[in-house]
């Protein structure tokens, strides 16, 4: 069975640093690792990364697959009040099974 | 361009009623997935729909089943509602026969069972 495991489950920090939020996974088939936001109700899509050690940027976000390893981080700098949120991380496989397995999501708090 | 958008936004049912749920993809998406989010938890696959044929279906009970219309549209009924199926119902659509994991998802539509 498909799993999905992050780390860690919640955690608080101060405006301006900086976290980095872990997901490790285990699929058959595996074709895409996605990371996705979420702050009240709709999941908001980050990233969807496919190629080991390509790293994805946007803004003072980024994130990189490690698919010998099966894991993904997500790195947020410089953190604001927005950033707080749940932060979730999917795994999607090849072919017909093309559902997406979500882990617990990681809620992070930014705190003034 | 619309997002994926979905309807009711709340739904308040007693244990035993039937519910319906609505959702529309994204524009240019054929494929649309239903997933269930319990309170501190990441979504659930319930099923998915393509050519308005179920493709796939997570571990959920046949109380639940869906629909796909024409226009890619999609329902999810639920029958002889639980307690436990009080949750947050997110939709998600794609598109088949491009990068078919990348999933855009509606707004939610958050169910209360009594």
């Amino acid at each position: 069975e498909d799993k999905v495991v992050q780390s860690p489950l919640s955690l608080v920090v101060h405006e301006g640093d900086t976290v980095t939020l872990n997901c490790s996974y285990e699929v058959t088939n595996f074709r895409s690792l996605l990371w996705y936001k979420q702050e009240k109700k709709a999941p908001t899509f980050l990233f969807m990364l496919t190629s080991s050690g390509i790293e994805k940027k946007s803004g003072r976000l980024s994130s990189i697959l490690d698919k010998k390893e099966l894991f993904s981080i997500l790195n947020i700098t410089a953190t604001q009040t927005g950033d707080s949120a749940v932060y979730l991380c999917a795994v999607g496989a090849i072919g017909a099974n093309s559902k997406l397995t979500f882990g617990k999501g990681i809620t992070l708090s930014v705190r003034p | 361009d619309a997002g994926v958008t979905q309807s009711p936004t709340h739904l308040i049912k007693t244990r035993g009623q039937q519910v319906t749920l609505r959702c529309s993809p994204k524009s240019g998406h054929d494929t649309v997935s239903w997933y269930q989010q319990a309170l501190g938890q990441g979504p659930q696959f319930i099923f998915q729909y393509y050519e308005e044929e179920e493709r796939q279906r997570g571990n959920f009970p046949d109380r639940f089943s869906g629909h796909q219309f024409p226009n890619y549209s999609s329902e999810l009924n639920v029958n002889a509602l639980l307690l436990g199926d009080s949750a947050l119902y997110l939709c998600a659509s794609s598109y088949l026969r491009g990068n078919y994991n990348e999933q855009f998802f509606g707004p939610g539509t958050r169910l209360t069972v009594l």
